[in-house]
């Protein structure tokens, strides 16, 4: 299972940290991404993290603004968003990938992040 | 690095069956997909892996009702029986190389 938080209300050019519990499964071993879906929109990939932390992608639209990591003995993982603009308004999910491929196959209920003054 | 295209609506009557069309990019008929389903207001939901040759692995808990199945770079999600809860939007997903891709998605609707 997976459950995040830190959603919000922020301004435009302000910064957001978001959380991801994870359970029931070996988070230390598990690569993990952030996925996020603007109002009325279809999903979009934002970033990956190896099982280590020490792989790390971004998409084109947060790189420079958004830093991915994670926590292994709490089993959690973060997204700190920096530099927020109303475009990054959408709900943030997390996503486990499948051991042996990139599908994601467990996802989060999803937390808001409203950017807007 | 792949892309995945969708038609945006498809729309089928209860009870019947239904395929749904994700398409990869020229080049790219190799890749493996996946298919998630989001129903209205909720999380998306993974169900199933599909390989090129059309063997897929489904996930926990998911109804037979869904198979895959692969041509070239078409990837297909067929529902059987559909059930008014079916009614979602549906997502195929890859990945390459530092990168991970989802189509446009296809809004299902049972009539």
């Amino acid at each position: 299972q997976l459950v995040e938080s830190g959603g919000g209300l922020v301004q435009p050019g302000g910064s957001l940290r978001l959380s991801c519990a994870a359970s029931g499964f070996t988070f230390s071993s598990s690569d993990m991404n952030w996925v996020r879906q603007a109002p009325g929109k279809g999903l979009e990939w934002v970033s990956y993290t190896s099982s280590s932390g020490n792989t790390r992608y971004y998409a084109d639209s947060v790189k420079g603004r958004f830093t991915i990591s994670r926590d292994n003995a709490k089993n959690s993982l973060f997204l700190q968003m920096n530099s927020l603009r109303a475009e990054d308004t959408a709900v943030y999910y997390c996503a486990r990938e499948l051991y042996d491929s990139d599908a994601f196959d467990i996802w989060g209920q999803g937390t808001m992040v409203t950017v807007s003054s | 690095q792949p892309v995945l295209t969708q038609s945006p609506s498809a729309s089928a009557s209860l009870g019947a069956s239904v395929k749904l069309t994700c398409t990869l990019s020229s080049g790219h008929s190799s890749y493996v997909i996946a298919w998630h389903q989001q129903q209205p207001e909720k999380g998306p939901r993974y169900l199933m892996k599909l390989n090129s040759d059309g063997s897929h692995s489904k996930g926990d808990g998911i109804p037979d009702r869904f198979s895959g199945s692969s041509s070239g770079t078409e990837r297909y999600l067929t529902i059987s029986s559909l059930q008014s809860e079916d009614e979602a939007d549906y997502y195929c997903q890859t990945w390459g190389t530092g990168i991970r891709v989802f189509g446009g998605g296809t809004k299902l609707t049972v009539l």
